[in-house]
């Protein structure tokens, strides 16, 4: 079962900068809050990882608050090529990842 | 050069049948996964390995084996494949374990078709 809650699909339009929210009620106090990005028939593929306040580097931007509660992804300036889902998960240190549904964006011209 | 690969990228078997799927990283990690996505695309763990030694079985049936040579192969060998057992199959490693930083880089996955 997963343990974060994030919306099921997204649409954007490229250019634009897109924010996918995720909530993470039942963080643990060690866990970091880790971002993977899948395209069809791929892998997930590593995005971005933090573990309070914000984290950027060149290809997002991930906000968390101080309560740790939730956390925003940042993608600026999409492209096609981002149309993809996208997970949040929970990283403990028993290395379990727990993927969720994912979300899945879907960017148009 | 592939980080994580897996062979092979398409299997196509009969019910019954006995199948393996290998998977190597070159990253040099510790740590080796395998994960299974089902045609609802959830990613689900089924095993892990550090240094060679199981750390992680989530209560996979049997006929699941994993084997590790070494640190840098993880296989997966199945028995007496199901229909059920029709999935993607994900290969992962991570440099360490143990850790709540923790990045796992995956592999191409493994489509599996028990007709």
């Amino acid at each position: 079962l997963a343990k974060t809650t994030q919306p099921i699909s997204m649409d954007s339009y490229e250019g634009q900068e897109v924010n996918i929210t995720c909530s993470h009620n039942n963080i643990a106090t060690n866990d970091y809050i880790t971002w993977y990005q899948q395209f069809p028939s791929q892998g997930p593929r590593f995005i971005i990882q933090g573990y309070k306040t914000k984290v950027t580097n060149e290809v997002a931007s991930l906000f968390i608050p101080a309560d740790r509660k939730s956390s925003t992804l940042s993608l600026p300036r999409v492209s096609l090529s981002d149309t993809a889902v996208y997970y949040c998960l929970d990283s403990g240190n028993t290395g379990k990842l727990i993927f969720g549904q994912g979300t899945t964006l879907q960017v148009k011209p | 050069d592939t980080a994580v690969s897996q062979t092979p990228k398409y299997l196509v078997t009969q019910m019954g049948n006995d199948k393996s799927i290998k998977c190597e990283q070159n990253l040099g990690h510790d740590t080796m996964y395998w994960y299974k996505q089902d045609s609802k695309k959830f990613l689900k763990i089924m095993f892990s390995y550090n240094n060679k030694e199981l750390i992680i079985n989530e209560t996979v049936p049997n006929r699941f084996s994993p084997k590790s040579p070494d640190k840098a192969h993880l296989n997966l060998h199945i028995n007496s494949l199901e229909l059920g057992d029709s999935a993607v199959y994900f290969c992962a490693s991570s440099q360490v374990y143990g850790t709540s930083a923790n990045i796992q880089y995956f592999g191409a996955g493994t489509r599996l078709s028990v007709l």
